[in-house]
């Protein structure tokens, strides 16, 4: 119930392609879904998140779609960049409580 | 965003010894705090959430004896890690809240070695 299944574990995206990050869940008591980005050495960085009673968010070059019904929600990034490259993760929680975590996403944008 | 600071940002000790790490909010009062515990290549594991004033509540598998937390004030938490060994070593992370739904910020991590 608790678990948060991210794909996939790594991508491979030229520069100026779109990179598309998914993520499920299985609680529907969750109400707040954000991603973060983590370069190495580094301690997880907000990028955006989005509570359930909207299906898309976008600030940027970063959109989040979030499918309430199938439990289901991703990231976005149009016109990737080589500095976008990254580990992300999804997470998930109820009302401001610890976060469950996806397993993460080592992202790699070629230039 | 808020500003969580995290010191050290590594730390190499001996083994048997205890290192304390410190998790500060800069620009907010952190109701809860989280530690986490990281291993390369791999999602963050909670190890911890504390409540200013409270007991730490540790998740299963977490010797509290061996991480040991304090949550003393509004913006200060630490983790000790007594009697350290090789084991122990990995990249420890804070996070921060200022409770009621609000988000969490996370420090800059802590990379433990032990030698």
């Amino acid at each position: 119930q608790q678990q948060v299944k991210q794909s996939p574990q790594s991508l491979i995206v030229q520069k100026g392609g779109i990179s598309i990050i998914n993520c499920a869940y299985e609680n529907t008591a969750f109400d707040y879904f954000p991603w973060y980005q983590q370069f190495p050495g580094k301690g997880p960085a907000l990028l955006i998140a989005i509570r359930p009673d909207v299906s898309e968010k976008k600030e940027g070059r970063f959109t989040i779609s979030f499918n309430k019904s199938a439990k289901q929600f991703s990231l976005h990034i149009m016109d990737s960049q080589p500095g976008d490259s990254a580990t992300y993760f999804c997470a998930a929680s109820m009302s401001g409580s610890r976060l469950t975590f996806g397993e993460g996403t080592q992202l790699t944008v070629n230039p | 965003g808020a500003v969580v600071s995290q010191h050290p940002s590594r730390v190499i000790c001996k083994s048997g010894t205890s290192v304390k790490i410190e998790c500060r909010s800069l620009d907010f009062q952190a109701t809860t705090m989280f530690w986490y515990r990281q291993f390369p290549k791999k999602s963050l594991m909670l190890m911890a959430t504390s409540n200013e004033g409270s007991k730490a509540t540790y998740e299963q598998g977490v010797e509290k004896d061996k991480f040991l937390i304090n949550h003393a004030s509004l913006t200060l938490s630490t983790l000790t890690v007594t009697s350290a060994h090789p084991e122990d070593s990995s990249f420890y992370i804070c996070s921060a809240s200022g409770g009621g739904g609000k988000e969490a910020f996370f420090g800059q991590g802590t990379r433990l070695t032990v030698v």
